[in-house]
């Protein structure tokens, strides 16, 4: 079946350009969360969504990251006045409620020039 | 504070067997996972341990400790596609998941 999917695979952006990265969780999946990979380390926790509701944001490094999943589905990481700090993967992954394994995309590149 | 530690580099021959271990300090804990992921792809799920003992899989092999804070991952008869980084994360507070540095295995022929 199809697994979680994330586009674009590779972004680069201009310091000061806003990007949108988007995810497409796995059919039936109603949690939701972001990651933050810099190179050579383990994913960060950004963000939690169950369903529709954004339940846990605290690991947003600024308040120019912003995430959203309007209608419990696709959800859109967004960050404004990219920093060159930003380059990172930025990693979608997904869980079936009450399962604890989640799963993850392959991932945004995102690179800030 | 939350930390979990595992090797940043380990090598190994095609063939063999590989121990990978982390140690973990958490706040809270509700699991521990091991992903394997390849350069440039999405971590992978390979193994789930919530209480304590060994759980095979296959040629994977994952161990825990709660009272130590110890998990280790055991891969057998090494293969050249095993060279990867191995993630090793805590579900903390029923789900966030809080991942080491990970540890890039390199299999050599």
């Amino acid at each position: 079946g199809a697994g979680v999917s994330q586009s674009p695979r590779y972004k680069v952006a201009k310091r000061g350009q806003d990007v949108a990265l988007r995810c497409d969780p796995i059919s039936g999946h109603v949690s939701l969360f972001w990651y933050q990979q810099a190179l050579g380390q383990g994913p960060e926790f950004l963000t939690y969504f169950q369903n529709e509701a954004q339940l846990d944001k605290s690991g947003l490094p600024s308040d120019r990251f912003f995430a959203e999943r309007p209608e419990g589905s696709v959800s859109t990481l967004k960050i404004q006045r990219t920093q060159q700090e930003d380059s990172a993967v930025y990693l979608c992954a997904s869980s079936l409620p009450r399962q604890e394994t989640q799963y993850f995309g392959p991932g945004t590149r995102l690179l800030v020039l | 504070g939350q930390n979990i530690d595992q090797p940043t580099e380990m090598t190994a021959t095609e063939g063999a067997i590989v121990q990978i271990n982390c140690t973990y300090q958490t706040s809270g804990f509700n699991g521990l996972f091991w992903y394997q992921q390849h350069a440039g792809e999405a971590p992978t799920f390979l193994s789930y341990n919530v209480l304590d003992g060994l759980e095979e899989k296959g040629r994977f092999s994952s161990f825990l400790s709660r009272s130590k804070g110890y998990s280790y991952l055991l891969l057998k008869e090494l293969q050249m596609k095993d060279s990867a980084s191995y993630l090793c994360a805590v579900n903390s507070w029923s789900y966030k998941l809080i991942f080491g540095s990970g540890t890039r295995l390199l299999v050599r022929p």
